[in-house]
């Protein structure tokens, strides 16, 4: 079966830094996406990995240990505009999405 | 620019009724998917397609289908609408097998009364 996991809600001051983490155990694996979807709008990619380790990008970065089925979104510099659910998505020719986590960004 | 674009955005039938959903790209992508929205659940894969004249079911195909008669439409027919069938849907494309971005349409959002 499939089955990914990630905290439902998460909450973070601006300026901070915050780790969501994603959990997964699939019976196919070609890669980890990472995508952020505002309230009311359609998910935007945001990162993925293939191989384990981080990729940065910016203010975000992705890490995946694919041994431990296990990535994590680190988002520096909180700003109210990260306010968002965050979908973690394993790739086996398609996406299988985890329930998402909703981050709270406070002043 | 290339897009994805899904109609109606908006939609409200009745029990019973069948409902399609259109959803169109001009990425010229080979894959397309259906997904769908509900609070405490996260996207959830209905139908999905690898190309003209190839279906796949997902985790939630029961009560819908799907055809692909060329490269740019992936509509998704709810036979036989149903209340449990209320959310939104979302419908995405990508070029690649693997490890390819995948684009997604504004959603639709359906209601059925």
């Amino acid at each position: 079966g499939q089955n990914i996991d990630q905290p439902t809600e998460m909450t973070a001051t601006e300026g901070a830094i915050v780790q969501i983490n994603c959990t997964y155990q699939t019976s196919g694996f070609n890669g980890l996406f990472w995508y952020q979807q505002h309230a009311g709008e359609a998910p935007t990619f945001l990162s993925y990995n293939v191989l384990d380790g981080l990729e940065e990008k910016g203010r975000f970065s992705s890490f995946l240990s694919r041994s431990k089925g296990y990535s994590y979104l680190l988002l520096k510099e909180l700003q109210m505009k990260d306010s968002a659910s965050y979908l973690c998505a394993v790739e086996d020719g398609k996406l299988i999405f985890g329930q998402g986590t909703e981050l709270s960004v406070k002043p | 620019d290339a897009e994805i674009t899904q109609s109606p955005r908006h939609k409200i039938t009745e029990t019973g009724r069948q409902v399609t959903l259109a959803c169109h790209q001009t990425w010229n992508h080979n894959n397309m998917f259906w997904y769908r929205q509900d609070l405490g659940h996260g996207l959830r894969l209905i139908h999905y397609s690898y190309g003209v004249q190839d279906t796949n079911k997902g985790e939630v195909s029961d009560g819908y289908s799907v055809s692909r008669s060329n490269t740019e439409d992936l509509p998704l027919t709810l036979e036989s609408a149903a209340s449990s069938q209320t959310s939104v849907y979302f419908c995405a494309s990508s070029q690649g097998r693997m490890n390819t971005e995948a684009f997604f349409g504004q959603g639709t959002r359906l209601t059925v009364v």
